[in-house]
Parts: C-alpha cells; sequence; structure tokens
C-alpha cells in the first residue's frame, strides 16, 4: 500500500448539498492531484496543487473547488452536487508537479461519492 | 484535444501465460508520456510502467513491457509469465510534456486463470 490516505471512504450526499474530500500525502511529497473515476470510467484530472498553489486544472466547473495546507494535505470541495458527481475521487501525491515526468505519483485508496 | 483509446474491455489469460492489452491515443503533441496504470480490485492504482516519447527504445520493468509505435501513436503492454496477482483492471494514460493533466483510458479488466 502507498502511504497516501483518503477520508471518508464512502459518503453519501444528497443534490444540491456541498462535500469535502481530504487526502494525506506520503511523507516527503509535495503535490497532489485530484482525480474523479466514474463507474466503469478511468479517471479524470481535476487539479493539481502544489505548494500550496493550484499547478493545473482540468475540464470541471468552478465548483470544484480546492485547497492544499502546509503540510501538503489537501481537501476537494464540491459544491452544488448533481447526481453526475457520484463517482470514485483519488488523490495522488508526488515529490513534484508530474509535469516533470520522472516523478511517479501514488495513489490513495480513493473517497466514494453516492448523490442521491 | 487528446484522447486514450483502450479497444478491449477484458481479457483473460492462463498464468504463466503471455498477455497483450492494446492502447491508442491521439495527439498532436511531439513531447509527452504514455504510462500504464494497474488498479487491482479494492487497492490502490499503482505505476507499472512508463515512456518518454522521445526515446525509441521501449521500457521493460521487469515483466511487463511495452511497444510504443510513436508514428502509429500505438502504445501496447506485455505481460510475461501472468501471475494471479495481475488480476486488476489496467489503464493506459497519456500527459504532454509540461502538463499536469493525465488523460486515461477507459480501462481493460484483466482476469489471469489458475
Amino acid at each position: 500500500e502507498t502511504g497516501v490516505t483518503q477520508s471518508p471512504t464512502h459518503l453519501i450526499k444528497t443534490r444540491g448539498q456541498q462535500v469535502t474530500l481530504r487526502c494525506s500525502s506520503q511523507s516527503g511529497h509535495n503535490t497532489v492531484s485530484w482525480y474523479q473515476q466514474a463507474l466503469g470510467q478511468g479517471p479524470q484530472f481535476i487539479f493539481q496543487y502544489y505548494r500550496e498553489e493550484e499547478n493545473g486544472r482540468g475540464n470541471f466547473p468552478p465548483r470544484f473547488s480546492g485547497l492544499q495546507f502546509p503540510n501538503y494535505s489537501s481537501e476537494l470541495n464540491v459544491n452544488a452536487l448533481e447526481l453526475d458527481d457520484s463517482a470514485l475521487y483519488l488523490c495522488a501525491s508526488s515529490s513534484a508537479p508530474t509535469s516533470t515526468s520522472q516523478e511517479t505519483q501514488y495513489f490513495g485508496p480513493g473517497t466514494r461519492l453516492l448523490v442521491l | 484535444a487528446q484522447t486514450v483509446t483502450q479497444s478491449q474491455p477484458e481479457m483473460s489469460v492462463q498464468e504463466a501465460e503471455t498477455v497483450t492489452l492494446s492502447c491508442t491515443y491521439d495527439t498532436s503533441e511531439n513531447n509527452y508520456y504514455l504510462f500504464w496504470y494497474k488498479q487491482p480490485p479494492s487497492r490502490q492504482m499503482i505505476l507499472v510502467i512508463r515512456q518518454e516519447a522521445y526515446k525509441q527504445q521501449n521500457a521493460t520493468e521487469n515483466r511487463f513491457s511495452v511497444n510504443f509505435q510513436k508514428a502509429a501513436k500505438s502504445f501496447s503492454l506485455k505481460i510475461s509469465d501472468s501471475q494471479l496477482g495481475d488480476t486488476a483492471m489496467y489503464f493506459c494514460a497519456f500527459m504532454k510534456r509540461n502538463n499536469n493533466d493525465m488523460r486515461f483510458g477507459a480501462g481493460t479488466r484483466l482476469t489471469v486463470k489458475p
């Protein structure tokens, strides 16, 4: 297992609510990426945080926002939840931005979100 | 936009045999990276192998090797001497150089049979 942890493991929300997901990066890692993995699909890149700043964003609306703390842990916030937001949310940490390519991403186990 | 296609939703192989998973991608970029990730049932996704587009030599990691055909935009994964622990979803992924947006295919579910 990697040293990346996520909480909670499962979550049920209703449409219109807000949710916060948390990720603790592996020791020594300063970069966290978030992905959404819908059922039966590959992960989709949401955004990346490097040293507390957003460092790249995928094609997701502004109601998906994030934060990275001085200890490099991170949060993903989703406002105004929609049914299509139901998915497995993965975070991955690395010791530098993934654009450098030499950095391996270590994934957490994910948070499964169900929006009713 | 960059897209990644895995045309085999499911595959199976007998233990100790060899299997090849296919992946094609579409890009106009010249500098990029390709990856294969493994996602075992109820376990964390891990990197299997990575290839840099400017390198002509195919990457190899123990029993895992790739066949990278840049002109054909093809990046297949060969697993030799398949083991039961290789049973997992396998995702092919693409990333432009100097860009953090990693694009994944839909995955291939591989089952290794005893």
